[in-house]
Formats: C-alpha cells, sequence, structure tokens
C-alpha cells in the first residue's frame, strides 16, 4: 500500500528565505508526482506535475524534485513572500493496477512571517 | 472557463441524513474523481467517474455512491451520515492520464 509522508509538518520561517518542503513514498511504482497549494478552507492548485521519466519541473520561484528509486521529492521556494502561507501537499499517482487515484500526504503548513 | 465549480459551498446536515453534493467539471474534461479531506489531513479518493461508469473506487464504504450525467458532471451522495463524514470535499476533473487533476474550491459538510 502506498504511503506518503510529509517533514515536516509545519514551518515557519521569515520573509525572503529559502526553503525545502520534503516528501517521501514507499513505493516507487509511481505514473507522476504532484505538488499542490491549498489555502485555509479552499481547493488545491496545481504547482508542479513531474512525470516518472523526469528528475525536475521549476515554476517561477519553485522547484521540485524527484528520485524515484529513493522514493523522494523535494520542493524549493526561492525567496519565501508572506503570500506563500499555504498549506503544501505532495500527492503521487500509483502505478498499480492502471491506479487513477492520488495518493496524498498530510502537508506541510509554510508561514513566512513579514 | 470557469473551471472545476462545486455545490453546495457549505452544508450542515444532521446524523442519519442524506446529503447530495455536486460537481461540474472543467470544460473538456470526461473523468472527476472525488476526494474526502478530514481536518489536518491529507485528501482521501473515494471514487472516480469515467463515461458515466465508476472506473475505481477507494477505501469508503456502500454509503458513499455517485453519479456521472452525459454532459460529465457528478453528483456524490453520503447516506446515513456520521458525526466523522465531517470533512471537506474536493471534486476533481481530468481528461487524460498526461496533466493532473484540476481540482474544484470543495463543499465543506458538517454533521451535527
Amino acid at each position: 500500500k502506498q504511503e506518503v509522508t510529509q517533514i515536516p509538518a509545519a514551518l515557519s520561517v521569515p520573509e525572503g528565505e529559502n526553503l525545502v518542503l520534503n516528501c517521501s513514498f514507499t513505493d516507487s511504482a509511481i505514473y507522476n508526482l504532484q505538488w499542490f497549494r491549498q489555502d485555509p478552507g479552499k481547493g488545491l492548485t496545481s504547482l508542479l506535475l513531474i512525470q516518472s521519466s523526469q528528475r525536475e519541473q521549476t515554476s517561477g520561484r519553485l522547484n521540485a524534485s524527484l528520485d524515484k528509486s529513493s522514493g523522494r521529492s523535494t520542493l524549493y521556494i526561492a525567496a519565501s513572500q508572506p503570500g506563500d502561507s499555504a498549506t503544501y501537499l505532495c500527492a503521487v499517482r500509483p502505478l498499480q493496477g492502471g491506479s487513477e487515484k492520488l495518493v496524498f500526504g498530510k502537508g506541510t503548513k509554510l508561514t513566512v512571517n513579514p | 472557463d470557469a473551471g472545476v465549480t462545486q455545490s453546495p459551498t457549505h452544508l450542515i446536515k444532521t446524523r442519519g441524513q442524506q446529503v447530495t453534493l455536486r460537481c461540474s467539471p472543467k470544460s473538456g474534461h470526461d473523468t472527476v474523481s472525488w476526494y474526502q479531506q478530514a481536518l489536518g489531513q491529507g485528501p482521501q479518493f473515494i471514487f472516480q467517474y469515467y463515461e458515466e461508469e465508476e472506473r475505481q473506487r477507494g477505501n469508503f464504504p456502500d454509503r458513499f455512491s455517485g453519479h456521472q450525467f452525459p454532459n460529465y458532471s457528478s453528483e456524490l451522495n453520503v447516506n446515513a451520515l456520521l458525526l466523522g463524514d465531517s470533512a471537506l470535499y474536493l471534486c476533481a476533473s481530468s481528461l487524460g492520464r498526461t496533466s493532473g487533476p484540476f481540482f474544484g474550491p470543495g463543499t465543506r459538510l458538517t454533521v451535527l
């Protein structure tokens, strides 16, 4: 059974700091991995999607890496801003049985202080 | 493009009642998935609908059922509500597997 773990559960940093969020998964047989942002009580906004054959994806100040063999992904946020405050969720799509579902971690709650 | 829309935004029910949540997928998308997100947890997959059929189901009891209409919109029905059903219910739509699903804003269900 695929399990996704995110560390840390919460993170508080001063504005301007570079930071790394971590995600690990137990089964390397995945189709892709995706990072989402969720504001309180809201839906999910997709940030980056990495296919299993890729090593990283970049969008603006965000960079996500994938090491499928070790079951790890990191989300790097450069020059953090108060507007980056949100919960960041990592999700994998398992390969098993043509799975259509995403398996999520519990998220990392990020607070960027002005 | 309105993206994925869900209704209602909030809902309060009492134990034992039944509830129906609605979802309209992003334009051009033909697949709808439903997720339950309890407070402080990641979303949990309930089921997915494609071509008006349930294609895959997560570990949820039969009290949770769904439907997809010819226009690809979908409903999630929950019978015999329990306090533990209180959660944010998220709908996601997609077309194929190469692009990630797009999520709606969710419906907050509170069971008293």
